[in-house]
């Protein structure tokens, strides 16, 4: 089975700008959640899909938004992004949502804002 | 939040000898999970253990939980230059709204000295 898979792995933008993220999860996963890991908080937890629907939400202003389609996929989006929005973008995927699934996670996004 | 705080913050240690890191949470859980991540890539899946479990191995990981002392342990024995990465442990965090999500911990950089 292909791994996850995340679009683009490195992305440099401006401030002001706006960016969207793509992932892949494993065939047949229907799960795919979002973290933010940075050097300084850590990994965060951003937002967690489960069939097109968000399960989840972490402490994240709303410039920081996402979807899941119908096969699954999904993609963040951040809008108006600041310096601190620089950061590994981490996608992760399970078959079923919630905290006792294991997770697969991607390569990351590194975004580099200017 | 973060949920877990690992300890030590680092490790170096000689290839062959054993690696303990430990974790400590706050809050109750319904499971702990421990990952891998090398240098600036996604995270990998160790070893998930449940509340109701003490002690689980996997290989040459050994990994018990204390819910009494709201902590667990990850001890690599025998330990090799490919264990060189950070270690993160992860818990379920009750989100309130039925479901759950991980919250990660800001890991223990394990160096193993060739």
């Amino acid at each position: 089975k292909a791994g996850v898979t995340q679009t683009p792995r490195y992305l440099i933008k401006t401030r002001g700008q706006q960016v969207t993220l793509s992932c892949s999860p494993i065939s047949g996963h229907r799960s795919v959640s979002w973290y933010q890991q940075t050097p300084g908080q850590g990994l965060q937890f951003l937002f967690e899909y489960f069939s097109e629907t968000q399960r989840n939400k972490g402490n994240f202003p709303g410039r920081f938004s996402g979807r899941q389609f119908s096969n699954s996929r999904s993609e963040m989006n951040v809008s108006t992004l600041e310096l601190g929005d620089s950061a590994l973008y981490l996608c992760a995927s399970s078959l079923g949502y919630g905290g006792d699934n294991e997770q697969f996670f991607g390569p990351g996004t590194r975004l580099t804002v200017l | 939040s973060q949920q877990g705080e690992e300890d030590p913050q680092a490790l170096s240690i000689q290839e062959g000898e054993n690696a303990t890191m430990n974790c400590s949470y706050k809050t109750s859980i319904n499971n702990l999970q421990w990952y891998r991540q090398n240098s600036g890539r996604g995270l990998v899946h160790l070893i998930l253990i449940r509340s109701n479990e003490r002690e689980k191995h996997s290989g040459r990981l050994r990994v018990t939980l204390d819910t009494s002392k709201k902590s667990s342990s990850l001890l690599i024995t025998a330990s090799r230059a490919a264990d060189t990465a950070s270690y993160f442990c992860a818990t379920d965090d009750d989100s309130g709204a039925g479901s759950y999500q991980l919250t990660f911990g800001k890991g223990t950089k394990l160096s193993v000295i060739p």
